[in-house]
């Protein structure tokens, strides 16, 4: 079955500063690629995802870029607030087939100083 | 914005206990989700639904687990003789078709067995 691994586990980062969380996934199938904001005690909430035709997306200060070849997919945030501090998850799914259950990572805490 | 809602959103249960877990789906969604998120831990898949059916489970998703439609709204899952590591919020997740559609999950339950 499908592996993803993120990193780093925990993210500290000035305020205003970038941040980038990193992920890789095992199976070479999957082909949906979408990451979760979830604050404390609440839901997770799809933030952004990409599909594996697609190499990058950008929603505002949003960005995310898929590497096929190498399966890794990365999170990038730009001029950060602290209201984006909470914990990021990303995933990974083959969508299509029947199986479409989300394979997730074990998250990253984001953590925006002042 | 159309929500998942889910019900109870706690709850506290003796260990060999049943429970049963309540989610109204997004109306015109026809895919079906639950998932579990251990403390502090990341989201698990446990088990799709489509069209009346079970379209893909994980190996957590054992005999003790269920899932139904019962009414056509209401998507349930139940919890045969519930153990201490059955602690978890449980969310519930759906999204309107096949293919690259992002999910929207509910508010979740959090199940605490004692």
């Amino acid at each position: 079955g499908e592996n993803v691994e993120q990193h780093p586990s925990t993210l500290s980062v000035q305020e205003g500063d970038s941040a980038v969380i990193k992920c890789t996934y095992s199976d070479s199938a999957s082909n949906y690629f979408p990451w979760y904001k979830q604050e404390l005690g609440k839901r997770p909430q799809l933030i952004i995802d990409i599909r594996s035709n697609v190499g990058e997306k950008k929603d505002q200060r949003i960005a995310v870029t898929l590497n096929k070849t190498a399966k890794h997919f990365s999170l990038h945030i730009t001029e950060t607030q602290p209201e984006d501090s909470a914990v990021y998850f990303c995933a990974a799914m083959y969508s299509g087939g029947g199986a479409d259950g989300l394979t997730f990572g074990k998250g990253t805490h984001l953590i925006i100083q002042p | 914005e159309p929500e998942v809602t889910q019900t109870p959103s706690h709850q506290v249960t003796q260990m060999g206990q049943e429970v049963i877990l309540r989610c109204v789906p997004i109306s015109n969604h026809l895919y079906f989700y639950w998932y579990r998120q251990i403390l502090g831990q990341k989201v698990e898949f446990l088990v799709s639904f489509y069209n009346n059916e079970i379209s893909e489970k994980s190996e957590i998703f054992d005999d003790q687990f269920s899932v139904e439609r019962p009414d056509g709204s209401n998507f349930t899952l139940k919890i045969r003789s519930t153990k201490l590591e059955d602690s978890a919020m449980y969310f519930c997740a759906t999204r309107p078709r096949a293919n690259y559609d992002g999910y929207t999950f509910g508010s979740g339950t959090r199940l605490t067995v004692v």
